[in-house]
């Protein structure tokens, strides 16, 4: 079956510092990884995807994330945090089917909370 | 571009009620998806549904029906709700064109406290 953790529950990073939130992946077949972000009383919003190719994604707001098949991780980065990059991070696995194919159902992480200290 | 939207955004309810969630979504996207976000258990999959009058269940379906008699809308019915169900609960859609490409983007959610 497939999963994701983030084995951090809370990360913290004064401003200006670079960030990473950390996720590790399993998966019976190729492994397509979501990050998504909460802001307080809002839903996720979207940040990136990787489906295949550069194991360097960038996304949205200057984040990006790195794919490592050997380390099975999904790590999500960002060179410098701003207080306003406080949240909650979700990082996110397709599910499979029983033939080992992909389906359009995501399997979320338990999240991450960033809190960006000024 | 309204985009998806869900109502009510707060909801309160008792034991035993039946509460609808509804979700509006105007990108004419073929799937739609209900989850719940609980503390320590991220946001797990109830119901989803791959166009109008094809559903199917998730992760934790249980105390939990949803209808899509139109592309559009995605109801979500408690048909007796319990305490162990106050959640936040959030819809999603995607396009559904291309199983590894296609993105989930969701609403706003409906936070439900169940007394």
């Amino acid at each position: 079956a497939q999963s994701v953790a983030q084995p951090e529950d809370q990360v913290n990073v004064a401003e200006g510092n670079p960030l990473t939130v950390k996720c590790t992946y399993s998966v019976s077949g190729n492994p397509y990884l979501f990050w998504y972000v909460q802001y307080p009383n809002r839903g996720l919003q979207f940040l990136l995807k990787y489906i295949t190719g550069d194991n360097l994604v960038k996304g949205s707001y200057g984040f990006e994330a790195e794919f490592n098949k050997s380390q099975t991780s999904f790590h999500l980065k960002k060179p410098s945090a701003l207080v306003s990059d406080s949240a909650l991070y979700f990082c996110a696995v397709r599910d499979g089917d029983y033939y080992g194919g992909a389906t359009n159902k995501l399997i979320f992480g338990t999240g991450t909370l960033l809190a960006v200290q000024p | 571009d309204a985009g998806i939207t869900q109502s009510p955004r707060y909801k309160i309810t008792e034991t035993g009620r039946q509460v609808t969630l509804m979700c509006h979504q105007t990108w004419s996207h073929s799937y739609m998806f209900w989850y719940r976000q609980d503390l320590g258990h991220g946001l797990r999959l109830i119901y989803y549904s791959a166009a109008a009058d094809i559903t199917d269940k998730g992760e934790v379906p249980d105390g939990y029906v949803v209808s899509r008699s139109k592309t559009e809308n995605f109801p979500l019915t408690l048909e007796s709700a319990t305490r162990s169900q106050t959640s936040v609960y959030f819809c999603a859609s995607s396009e559904g064109l291309a199983v590894p490409m296609d993105t989930q983007y969701f609403g706003p959610g409906t936070r439900l406290t169940v007394l």
